[in-house]
């Protein structure tokens, strides 16, 4: 079974530009998430779709990110413009199955690593 | 929401030795917990998970324990080895899941 795929392993922009990820989950799941994870600490969900719709966006910084997932496959993640803080993997995960009493394990991407100088 | 605090933040045992970490959770409909390991530069890989219904669960050497009236899980490694150093994260939700801070786990050959 193939993972997670995402791209750019790495990324190095100036702050205020904008940058784009990408990610392709494993075949067949229907649920995608978007975790940032900062040096040092736990990830954080950024926000969670199922097919092509939003579960959860609350905890996206809208002024600045924005994500999609066009039909309910890749999704893409943007920052614009980028902040210094803004510096983290950010992971790409895919379950089967979400639901209550019901959720199936997430797969996560390798990740994109983000630098913001 | 749902807060999930973990400890300790670092850990270190001697090869062949037990390991333990332990979570605790905020939000009583939290119904699963699933345990992740993190390599440097690596993804999490989930390592064990357990449900809201099961009160412990063991896979070799790895074993968590879920303690629903208090709210709290754990981590039990046994018979550690030097692969298994690297960072454990537990998480505990329904959708979606919340993660803890991480355990850094070093096994001294």
């Amino acid at each position: 079974e193939a993972g997670v795929a995402q791209s750019p392993r790495y990324k190095i922009i100036e702050k205020r530009q904008s940058v784009a990820f990408w990610c392709n989950p494993i075949s067949g799941h229907a649920t995608l998430y978007w975790y940032q994870q900062i040096l040092g600490q736990g990830p954080k969900l950024l926000i969670q779709f199922q097919n092509n719709g939003v579960v959860d966006d609350s905890q996206l910084p809208k002024d600045r990110f924005s994500a999609e997932r066009l039909k309910g496959v890749d999704s893409t993640l943007k920052i614009q413009p980028a902040k210094l803080e803004d510096s983290a993997v950010y992971l790409c995960a895919s379950s089967l199955v979400v639901g209550t009493g019901n959720n199936s394990p997430l797969h996560f991407g390798n990740g994109t690593r983000l630098t913001v100088t | 929401g749902e807060n999930v605090e973990q400890h300790p933040s670092t850990l270190s045992v001697q090869e062949g030795d037990s390991a333990v970490i332990k979570c605790t959770y905020s939000d009583s409909a939290s119904n699963y917990f699933p345990w992740y390991k993190q390599e440097l530069g690596k993804r999490p890989q989930l390592i064990i998970d357990i449900r809201s219904n099961v009160g412990e669960k063991k896979d070799q050497r790895i074993a968590v324990t879920l303690n629903k009236t208090a709210k709290h899980f754990s981590l039990h490694i046994t018979e550690t080895q030097p692969e298994d150093s690297a960072v454990y994260f537990c998480a505990a939700g329904n959708t979606p899941l919340v993660f803890g801070k991480g355990t850094r786990l070093s096994v001294i050959a």
